[in-house]
Protein backbone atom coordinates (compact mmCIF):
# COMPACT_ATOMS: atom_id res chain seq x y z
CA UNK A 1 0.00 0.00 0.00
CA UNK A 2 1.40 3.38 -0.96
CA UNK A 3 2.70 5.52 2.08
CA UNK A 4 3.29 9.18 2.49
CA UNK A 5 7.04 8.96 3.51
CA UNK A 6 8.86 11.82 6.07
CA UNK A 7 12.56 12.47 6.12
CA UNK A 8 14.57 12.70 8.70
CA UNK A 9 13.03 10.72 11.73
CA UNK A 10 14.66 12.62 14.30
CA UNK A 11 15.86 16.61 13.79
CA UNK A 12 18.13 18.15 16.43
CA UNK A 13 18.73 21.91 16.13
CA UNK A 14 19.94 25.02 17.47
CA UNK A 15 17.50 27.48 18.65
CA UNK A 16 17.15 30.33 16.15
CA UNK A 17 18.28 28.14 13.20
CA UNK A 18 16.84 26.84 9.97
CA UNK A 19 15.14 23.29 9.67
CA UNK A 20 13.42 22.06 6.64
CA UNK A 21 11.39 19.36 7.16
CA UNK A 22 10.98 16.30 3.93
CA UNK A 23 7.52 14.66 2.85
CA UNK A 24 6.67 12.77 -0.31
CA UNK A 25 3.35 12.33 -0.50
CA UNK A 26 1.78 9.43 -1.97
CA UNK A 27 2.17 9.69 -5.92
CA UNK A 28 -1.51 10.52 -7.26
CA UNK A 29 -2.48 12.69 -4.09
CA UNK A 30 -3.17 16.60 -5.33
CA UNK A 31 -4.28 17.94 -1.71
CA UNK A 32 -0.85 18.08 0.88
CA UNK A 33 -0.99 18.90 4.73
CA UNK A 34 1.22 19.55 7.59
CA UNK A 35 0.51 18.77 11.45
CA UNK A 36 2.69 18.68 14.41
CA UNK A 37 1.86 17.07 17.95
CA UNK A 38 3.98 18.79 21.10
CA UNK A 39 4.60 16.13 23.36
CA UNK A 40 1.34 14.65 25.15
CA UNK A 41 -0.67 17.22 23.56
CA UNK A 42 -3.37 17.04 20.50
CA UNK A 43 -2.29 17.09 17.02
CA UNK A 44 -2.88 20.74 15.69
CA UNK A 45 -3.63 21.88 12.04
CA UNK A 46 -1.14 23.64 10.63
CA UNK A 47 -1.23 23.89 6.96
CA UNK A 48 -3.01 22.75 3.59
CA UNK A 49 -1.82 22.94 0.28
CA UNK A 50 -2.88 22.65 -3.27
CA UNK A 51 -2.23 23.48 -6.74
CA UNK A 52 1.26 25.34 -5.74
CA UNK A 53 -0.50 27.48 -3.14
CA UNK A 54 -1.19 27.47 0.63
CA UNK A 55 -4.98 26.68 0.68
CA UNK A 56 -5.51 27.12 4.65
CA UNK A 57 -3.24 28.01 7.18
CA UNK A 58 -3.59 28.27 11.42
CA UNK A 59 -2.38 30.67 13.68
CA UNK A 60 0.60 28.71 14.55
CA UNK A 61 1.67 29.16 10.65
CA UNK A 62 3.09 32.43 11.36
CA UNK A 63 5.91 34.10 9.37
CA UNK A 64 8.88 31.94 10.41
CA UNK A 65 6.79 28.86 8.19
CA UNK A 66 7.23 28.30 4.67
CA UNK A 67 6.04 25.53 2.53
CA UNK A 68 6.94 24.31 -0.66
CA UNK A 69 6.59 21.82 -3.41
CA UNK A 70 9.94 22.05 -5.11
CA UNK A 71 9.10 19.70 -7.70
CA UNK A 72 7.18 16.70 -8.32
CA UNK A 73 7.53 14.17 -5.36
CA UNK A 74 8.56 16.39 -2.37
CA UNK A 75 6.75 18.61 -0.03
CA UNK A 76 8.51 20.76 2.21
CA UNK A 77 7.98 22.69 6.06
CA UNK A 78 10.50 25.09 6.38
CA UNK A 79 11.12 26.68 9.49
CA UNK A 80 13.34 29.61 9.41
CA UNK A 81 14.29 30.69 12.50
CA UNK A 82 13.23 27.82 15.51
CA UNK A 83 12.03 28.61 18.86
CA UNK A 84 11.98 26.08 21.81
CA UNK A 85 8.73 25.97 21.68
CA UNK A 86 8.68 24.20 18.14
CA UNK A 87 9.50 21.18 19.38
CA UNK A 88 7.23 18.75 18.24
CA UNK A 89 6.30 15.88 15.68
CA UNK A 90 5.70 16.89 12.72
CA UNK A 91 3.34 14.81 10.39
CA UNK A 92 2.98 15.41 6.46
CA UNK A 93 -0.92 14.16 5.30
CA UNK A 94 -1.49 14.00 1.75
CA UNK A 95 -5.12 12.76 0.12
CA UNK A 96 -6.29 12.43 -3.62
CA UNK A 97 -9.39 14.73 -4.13
CA UNK A 98 -11.49 17.36 -2.50
CA UNK A 99 -14.08 15.00 -1.25
CA UNK A 100 -14.42 14.22 2.37
CA UNK A 101 -12.16 11.36 2.17
CA UNK A 102 -9.51 10.51 4.97
CA UNK A 103 -6.07 12.19 4.43
CA UNK A 104 -2.89 9.65 5.33
CA UNK A 105 -0.38 10.75 7.34
CA UNK A 106 3.32 9.99 7.21
CA UNK A 107 5.08 8.63 10.55
CA UNK A 108 6.58 12.05 11.20
CA UNK A 109 9.47 14.36 11.61
CA UNK A 110 10.30 14.61 15.83
CA UNK A 111 11.83 18.02 15.84
CA UNK A 112 14.08 19.15 19.12
CA UNK A 113 15.47 22.45 19.80
CA UNK A 114 18.01 22.68 21.83
CA UNK B 1 -15.37 25.40 24.71
CA UNK B 2 -12.99 22.93 22.77
CA UNK B 3 -14.08 21.84 19.63
CA UNK B 4 -13.61 18.33 19.31
CA UNK B 5 -14.10 17.06 23.20
CA UNK B 6 -13.70 13.32 24.36
CA UNK B 7 -12.85 11.51 27.46
CA UNK B 8 -8.96 10.93 27.83
CA UNK B 9 -9.44 8.19 30.01
CA UNK B 10 -7.74 5.45 30.51
CA UNK B 11 -10.27 3.03 29.81
CA UNK B 12 -8.82 -0.58 31.48
CA UNK B 13 -10.60 -3.69 30.08
CA UNK B 14 -10.26 -7.11 29.69
CA UNK B 15 -9.70 -8.73 26.68
CA UNK B 16 -12.80 -9.80 24.61
CA UNK B 17 -14.99 -7.01 26.58
CA UNK B 18 -16.89 -4.69 24.39
CA UNK B 19 -16.23 -0.55 25.18
CA UNK B 20 -17.18 2.42 23.60
CA UNK B 21 -16.27 6.09 23.38
CA UNK B 22 -18.01 8.94 22.83
CA UNK B 23 -17.09 12.56 21.53
CA UNK B 24 -18.51 15.81 20.93
CA UNK B 25 -17.67 18.72 18.76
CA UNK B 26 -18.81 22.54 18.41
CA UNK B 27 -18.77 23.52 15.17
CA UNK B 28 -22.24 22.30 13.31
CA UNK B 29 -21.00 22.87 9.97
CA UNK B 30 -18.40 20.20 9.69
CA UNK B 31 -18.32 18.16 6.76
CA UNK B 32 -16.87 14.58 7.88
CA UNK B 33 -15.59 12.56 10.61
CA UNK B 34 -13.23 10.56 11.10
CA UNK B 35 -11.86 7.83 13.87
CA UNK B 36 -7.62 7.56 13.76
CA UNK B 37 -6.07 5.86 16.03
CA UNK B 38 -2.57 6.35 17.08
CA UNK B 39 0.15 4.34 18.80
CA UNK B 40 2.68 5.63 21.26
CA UNK B 41 4.56 8.31 19.61
CA UNK B 42 3.28 7.35 16.22
CA UNK B 43 1.54 8.75 13.55
CA UNK B 44 -2.16 8.67 13.68
CA UNK B 45 -3.88 5.95 11.75
CA UNK B 46 -7.15 6.14 9.79
CA UNK B 47 -9.25 3.21 11.60
CA UNK B 48 -12.68 4.09 9.94
CA UNK B 49 -14.61 6.87 8.13
CA UNK B 50 -18.16 8.14 10.65
CA UNK B 51 -20.97 8.46 7.62
CA UNK B 52 -24.25 9.95 9.18
CA UNK B 53 -26.13 6.36 8.98
CA UNK B 54 -23.77 4.75 11.04
CA UNK B 55 -21.17 2.18 9.50
CA UNK B 56 -19.39 -1.00 11.19
CA UNK B 57 -15.89 -2.39 10.24
CA UNK B 58 -15.50 -5.81 11.70
CA UNK B 59 -15.60 -5.08 15.41
CA UNK B 60 -15.84 -1.70 14.75
CA UNK B 61 -18.75 0.49 15.02
CA UNK B 62 -19.34 4.33 14.26
CA UNK B 63 -21.89 6.29 14.65
CA UNK B 64 -22.76 10.04 13.93
CA UNK B 65 -25.66 12.02 15.40
CA UNK B 66 -25.55 15.49 13.48
CA UNK B 67 -28.25 16.63 15.64
CA UNK B 68 -26.60 16.18 18.92
CA UNK B 69 -23.48 16.53 17.68
CA UNK B 70 -21.87 13.55 19.11
CA UNK B 71 -19.90 10.88 17.38
CA UNK B 72 -18.97 7.28 19.06
CA UNK B 73 -17.14 4.40 18.26
CA UNK B 74 -18.14 0.88 19.49
CA UNK B 75 -14.91 -1.81 19.69
CA UNK B 76 -16.57 -5.27 20.17
CA UNK B 77 -14.51 -8.02 21.01
CA UNK B 78 -11.44 -6.02 22.40
CA UNK B 79 -8.10 -7.46 21.73
CA UNK B 80 -4.66 -6.54 23.06
CA UNK B 81 -3.44 -5.07 20.26
CA UNK B 82 -6.21 -2.87 20.06
CA UNK B 83 -5.00 -1.17 23.20
CA UNK B 84 -4.00 3.00 21.83
CA UNK B 85 -5.28 6.15 21.53
CA UNK B 86 -8.43 6.84 19.62
CA UNK B 87 -8.49 9.96 17.89
CA UNK B 88 -11.95 11.64 17.05
CA UNK B 89 -11.28 13.83 14.19
CA UNK B 90 -13.72 16.53 12.29
CA UNK B 91 -12.87 17.96 8.57
CA UNK B 92 -14.49 21.15 7.36
CA UNK B 93 -14.87 22.43 4.14
CA UNK B 94 -11.87 22.77 3.23
CA UNK B 95 -10.36 19.57 4.46
CA UNK B 96 -8.27 20.72 7.65
CA UNK B 97 -8.85 17.92 10.06
CA UNK B 98 -9.44 18.98 13.99
CA UNK B 99 -8.33 16.23 16.31
CA UNK B 100 -9.61 15.68 19.63
CA UNK B 101 -7.14 14.84 22.19
CA UNK B 102 -7.83 11.53 21.90
CA UNK B 103 -9.01 8.88 24.75
CA UNK B 104 -6.74 6.31 25.90
CA UNK B 105 -7.48 2.03 25.72
CA UNK B 106 -5.82 -0.08 27.46
CA UNK B 107 -6.67 -3.90 26.99
CA UNK B 108 -5.41 -6.32 29.95
CA UNK B 109 -5.00 -10.46 29.21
Amino acid sequence: EPEVTQTPSHQVTQMGQEVILRCVPISNHLYFYWYRQILGQKVEFLVSFYNNEISEKSEIFDDQFSVERPDGSNFTLKIRSTKLEDSAMYFCASKRDRDNQPQHFGDGTRLSIL
Amino acid sequence: RKEVEQDPGPFNVPEGATVAFNCTYSNSASQSFFWYRQDCRKEPKLLMSVYSSGNEDGRFTAQLNRASQYISLLIRDSKLSDSATYLCVRGNAGNMLTFGGGTRLMVKP
